[in-house]
């Protein structure tokens, strides 16, 4: 059946250090990929997503590409914030959604 | 308001007790879920929803009970509820099965 993995955390980076979180999937068909930011205390957000192999999305400085080859997904950003201080989850929508088990990230200054 | 909201915020309730979490949405979204949040466990599927009426188990449906009679409205009820229910739900819904989810703001139950 379809799943996504996660690379576990905690992650723990200094400001304005560079971020990849892998995410990698199983999957019938052509699903749509995303990613999730949940803060504390807070449901999960929409950070990008991408529907077909090779989409890139992108937002807030976040990217992330859709590798069919590599059936992966990872979310990258250059320099991150400390106000990007969140738990991140890479999801899946095929006849359900599948989510992976979350990456929190702590960015100190 | 538009968008999907989760009632109550926080809840707590004694053990053997049937409880009933609510989720609303606005956007007449076909497919609906539950999922609980755990330390550890991400996200779990509980109940989803395809449309009105059609309902089927997730990953952890045990315990559990969900109904859709209108399009806006999930429902989750927890028949009887124990310690082990002690989580965090939250309530999502999608247009279509491949669009992304929007989330609720979550319910935080805590079974004593």
């Amino acid at each position: 059946g379809d799943s996504v993995t996660q690379m576990e955390g905690p992650v723990t980076l200094s400001e304005e250090a560079f971020l990849t979180i892998n995410c990698t999937y199983t999957a019938t068909g052509y699903p749509s990929l995303f990613w999730y930011v949940q803060y504390p205390g807070e449901g999960l957000q929409l950070l990008l997503k991408a529907t077909k192999a090779d989409d890139k999305g992108s937002n807030k400085g976040f990217e992330a590409t859709y590798r069919k080859e590599t059936t992966s997904f990872h979310l990258e950003k250059g320099s991150v914030q400390v106000s990007d201080s969140a738990v991140y989850f890479c999801a899946l929508a095929g006849n359900q959604f599948y989510f992976g088990t979350g990456t929190s990230l702590t960015v100190i200054p | 308001d538009a968008g999907i909201t989760q009632s109550p915020r926080y809840k707590i309730t004694e053990t053997g007790r049937q409880v009933t979490l609510m989720c609303h949405q606005t956007w007449s979204h076909s497919y609906m879920f539950w999922y609980r949040q755990d330390l550890g466990h991400g996200l779990r599927l509980i109940y989803y929803s395809a449309a009105a009426d059609i309902t089927d188990k997730g990953e952890v449906p045990d315990g559990y009970v969900v109904s859709r009679s209108k399009t806006e409205n999930f429902p989750l009820t927890l028949e009887s509820a124990t310690r082990s229910q002690t989580s965090v739900y939250f309530c999502a819904s999608t247009y279509s099965s491949n669009t992304e989810a929007f989330f609720g703001q979550g319910t935080r139950l805590t079974v004593v």
